[in-house]
């Protein structure tokens, strides 16, 4: 069955501080898509990365960087330095690469981590 | 411009009222996606059409009815609206339903909070 976990629920730090929001899946196929979506207070989804399963190679964005580990079944989002803009809900998200009409492209999304950055 | 828009922001109606959502993508995407987010923050799929073809219909009351008039648009109409249908409800799009090989991210549009009281 596939299956997102974001186990943090909220996590505070303080800014400037790294800070690291875990995700862990479940799936039975052997390509797959992951995503990272950010949700700032203002409401809107806004898409922070895509990653195929066949690429593990880690990512770095500015300030944002991305370990995925098939090995571990985990797609973690570390924020270096963060700032008070980071202050939002951050969802993890599974998308499977099934066959025919099963592939529908939608979205197995995670709980949510709600981030708070403090000044 | 924007990509993905819905109308309205916001919507506050009686319960057994009938009431639609509008979406819009200008993105020139083939497939678009229903998701209601519960008062947990919870995101969960409710449709999807393919260049008019319903290909998702997850368990939802059949009060949900969407409709596509044409790729660039899914609608969402719920009849005999009820308390538990207060969430927030998200439009998306994609290039393509197909996962593998193309650009499937998804795009959201900035959500209807629909209030039933």
């Amino acid at each position: 069955a596939q299956k997102v976990t974001q186990a943090q629920t909220e996590i505070s730090v303080v800014e400037k501080e790294d800070v690291t929001l875990d995700c862990v899946y479940e799936t039975r196929d052997t390509t797959y898509y992951l995503f990272w979506y950010k949700q700032p207070p203002s409401g809107e989804l806004v898409f922070l990365i895509r990653r195929n399963s066949f690429d593990e190679q880690n990512e770095i964005s500015g300030r944002y960087s991305w370990n995925f580990q098939k090995s571990t079944s985990s797609f973690n989002f570390t924020i270096t330095a963060s700032q008070v803009v980071d202050s939002a809900v951050y969802f993890c998200a599974l998308s499977e690469d099934l066959t025919g009409s099963s592939n529908t492209g939608k979205l197995i999304f995670g709980q949510g981590t709600t981030l708070q950055v403090k000044p | 411009d924007t990509a993905v828009s819905q109308t309205p922001k916001y919507l506050v109606t009686q319960m057994g009222n009938d009431k639609s959502i509008k979406c819009e993508q200008n993105l020139g995407h083939d497939t678009m996606y229903w998701y209601k987010q519960d008062s947990k923050k919870f995101l969960k799929i409710m449709f999807s059409y393919n260049n008019k073809e319903l290909i998702i219909n997850e368990t939802v009351p059949n009060r949900f009815s969407p409709k596509s008039p044409d790729k660039a648009h899914l609608n969402l109409h719920i009849n005999s609206l009820e308390l538990g249908d207060s969430a927030v409800y998200f439009c998306a799009s994609s290039q393509s339903r197909l996962a593998g090989g193309l650009r499937n991210e998804q795009f959201f549009g900035p959500g209807t909070r629909l209030t039933v009281l």
